[in-house]
């Protein structure tokens, strides 16, 4: 069963850059076979997309956020990262990884079928 | 963008009532849409894919339906496990978009 175990700090002051990492077990993020996102859940809001990464290193992000969102990963440690940079009171929220389904295609899916616990990152100095 | 737009946001509901929800897109969407259910301070758990593919494990009172902009979830018969935020979300077109949830509560 896979299984995603967030990691990464709960309090980041304005200006800084929020880092977080998410670590896959009981399947392999080489394989390929999936996509790997970030979600995030403003206090009593809804959920928005950031982006996702492919085993391969190759990213997308949310257009809204694209100019300070950075989302890597490593195969060696089964792990993927997401940075956000330049933060301000307004990027408060839980922060999810979750996995995505892989098309035929190549693409991704888009839906997401296994989620991280979540991180509730608060932004202030 | 495209907007996704959830009714109701909230509704009260008794243990085996049927209960739908509903979602519009802004624009076509190819039955490109998913339902995830969020329980209070836990991670969303999805539904259903594809508007109408059960996910594995998931309960068979849990349906979907729909085509082109206009969705809907449906609950058979509502269980007390069941009470929670339902969120449709979009996979046709980047940037993917979430409805605004729907809580359904105890009546």
């Amino acid at each position: 069963q896979v299984q995603l175990q967030q990691s990464g700090p709960g309090l980041v002051k304005p200006s800084q850059t929020l880092s977080l990492t998410c670590t896959v077990s009981g399947g392999s993020i080489s394989s390929g076979a999936y996509y790997w996102s970030w979600i995030r859940q403003h206090p009593g809001k809804g959920l928005e997309w950031i982006g996702y990464v492919y085993y391969s290193g190759s990213t997308y992000y949310n257009p809204s956020l694209k100019s300070r969102v950075s989302i890597s990963i490593d195969t060696s440690q089964n792990q993927f990262s997401l940075k956000l940079s330049s933060v301000t009171a307004a990027d408060t929220a839980v922060y999810y990884c979750a996995r995505d389904d892989r098309l035929p295609s190549g693409g991704p899916a888009g839906y997401l079928d296994y989620w991280g616990q979540g991180t509730l990152v608060t932004v202030s100095s | 963008d495209i907007q996704m737009t959830q009714s109701p946001s909230s509704l009260s509901a008794s243990i085996g009532d049927r209960v739908i929800i509903t979602c519009r897109a802004s624009q076509g969407i190819n039955n490109s849409l998913a339902w995830y259910q969020q329980k209070a301070g836990k991670a969303p758990n999805l539904l259903l894919y594809a508007a109408s593919r059960l996910h594995s494990g998931v309960p068979s009172r849990f349906s979907g339906s729909g085509s082109g902009t206009d969705y809907s979830l449906t609950v058979s018969s509502l269980q007390p496990e069941d009470f929670a935020t339902y969120y449709c979300h979009q996979y046709y077109s980047s940037p993917w978009t979430f409805g605004q949830g729907t809580k359904v509560e105890i009546k």
